[in-house]
């Protein structure tokens, strides 16, 4: 069973068309949801940090928030150069590694 | 560079082949990190290192996989008798200490294929 589970797998969005990623997990004992962005060929690039339910950060056009059981990264007003994977990934308990779900592909057209 | 380096970029190799991947991660980062991602996945996870111990290695698929850092910077990973399915991108990823902050910086990869 998979610990994080991301969707849509794939979007594609006109600029300026605002929408949300949503990343669900499993795990109990959470102890971060963290938000990566990769672009083709290089590798991910980290966002966002959340370590509890009600939580929020933004970073210029993006907007995560965590929810009990799942995050969303809201892009507001995207713009081409927004497309990419983003890549969400959780731990949970003591030094455990990150967990990450397979990516939601973005593309945002002109 | 500044960033996480990893060296080969690229490597073709035979079935039943060693293969030694190398990454150096940034200056004065006491974690490091090893995943593989598949095309179209997300980075799985296969072991990591504080300074030059191991500390978890539960990912690595099957003993053919070792992992090493022995001065507490560079790491090698190597896979011995090397097999199709072994083909992927290896990427290293290193942090100050721990993945507390979730925030892990990734080098560029290397990619390996097995023929």
């Amino acid at each position: 069973e998979d610990q994080v589970t991301q969707s849509p797998e794939a979007l594609r969005l006109q600029e300026g068309e605002s929408s949300s990623l949503n990343c669900s997990y499993t795990v109990s004992g959470l102890r971060g949801l963290f938000w990566y962005r990769q672009d083709p060929g290089k590798g991910p690039e980290f966002l966002f940090t959340l370590y509890s339910a009600g939580e929020e950060k933004e970073k210029e056009r993006l907007k995560a928030t965590l929810t009990k059981k799942e995050s969303f990264l809201h892009i507001t007003a995207p713009k081409p150069e927004d497309s990419a994977t983003y890549l969400c990934a959780v731990r949970w308990g003591g030094n455990t590694p990150l967990v990450f779900g397979k990516g939601t592909r973005l593309s945002v057209i002109a | 560079g500044a960033g996480v380096s990893q060296s080969p970029r690229y490597k073709v190799t035979k079935r039943g082949q060693d293969v030694a991947l190398r990454c150096d991660p940034i200056s004065g980062h006491v974690s490091l990190y090893w995943y593989r991602q598949a095309l179209g996945q997300g980075p799985e996870f296969l072991t990591y290192f504080n300074y030059e111990a191991q500390q978890d290695k539960s990912g690595l698929p099957n003993d053919r996989f070792s992992a090493e850092r022995p001065e507490g910077s560079i790491s090698t990973l190597t896979i011995q008798r090397t097999e199709q399915r072994d083909s992927a991108m290896y990427r290293c990823a290193s942090s100050l200490v721990g993945s507390g902050t979730g925030e892990l910086f990734f080098g560029e990869g290397s990619r390996l294929t097995v023929l």
